[in-house]
């Protein structure tokens, strides 16, 4: 079975600072997607990265960052000089590769971002 | 394209009411994927569409719990019998199946159905 664990509820940080936001997996597919969503408080989730069990690159994105340790079954996601906009639940999830790639989502780190 | 749309937004009901939902996803997308979050939680699988045929059914989805997806178009999701449990988001996302690559998931806003 597949299980993904966030162990962060709520984090705050002041504006600027940057701040990572961990999770961990379990699985026993040797191939398998990690994802990232961000879950605004209109509610909608917004799609922010996939990456595939093979490709254990680090991905810089304007101010966000993934780093995936598959050593450690670990895919953190950092943001650096967080702003207000920034304040949401962020979701890390899993699915298979050829299977039917449900997302098995963490139960989400709250981030607020204090002005 | 608008992405992934649902209605209603939101959905009060009593209890033992049936209620029906229904999602329009991506056009282009073969995949569509319902989903119930709970408060504090993350999203839970409920079942998935390939096209029209729907392969998988989370044990979440009880009895009470019917979902279709006539022409592979848009699906719609019916709960008979609302129970109090029942409260939560209702979330579609739909995605691209090609070949051998796992596209992401694009989720639509969800319908909060609120059981009285």
């Amino acid at each position: 079975a597949q299980k993904v664990t966030q162990a962060q509820t709520e984090i705050s940080v002041v504006e600027k600072e940057d701040v990572t936001l961990d999770c961990v997996y379990e699985t026993r597919d040797t191939t398998y997607y990690l994802f990232w969503y961000k879950q605004p408080p209109s509610g909608e989730l917004v799609f922010l990265i996939r990456r595939n069990s093979f490709d254990e690159q680090n991905e810089i994105s304007g101010r966000y960052s993934w780093n995936f340790q598959k050593s450690t079954s670990s895919f953190n996601f950092t943001i650096t000089a967080s702003q207000v906009v920034d304040s949401a639940v962020y979701f890390c999830a899993l699915s298979d590769a050829f299977g039917n790639e449900k997302l098995t989502f963490g139960t989400g780190t709250r981030l607020t971002i204090i002005p | 394209d608008t992405g992934v749309s649902q209605d209603p937004r939101h959905k009060i009901t009593k209890r033992g009411q049936n209620v029906t939902f229904r999602c329009d996803p991506i056009s282009e997308h073969n995949r569509l994927y319902w989903y119930r979050q709970t408060l504090g939680q993350g999203p839970e699988f409920l079942t998935y569409f390939q096209n029209e045929a729907q392969l998988e059914k989370s044990r979440l989805l009880s009895d009470r719990f019917s979902a279709e997806r006539p022409k592979g178009s848009f699906s719609t999701l019916e709960i008979q019998r609302t129970e109090q449990g029942d409260s939560a988001m209702y979330l579609c996302a739909s995605s691209l199946r090609g070949g051998r690559i796992n596209n992401e998931q694009f989720f639509g806003p969800g319908t909060r159905l609120t059981v009285l």
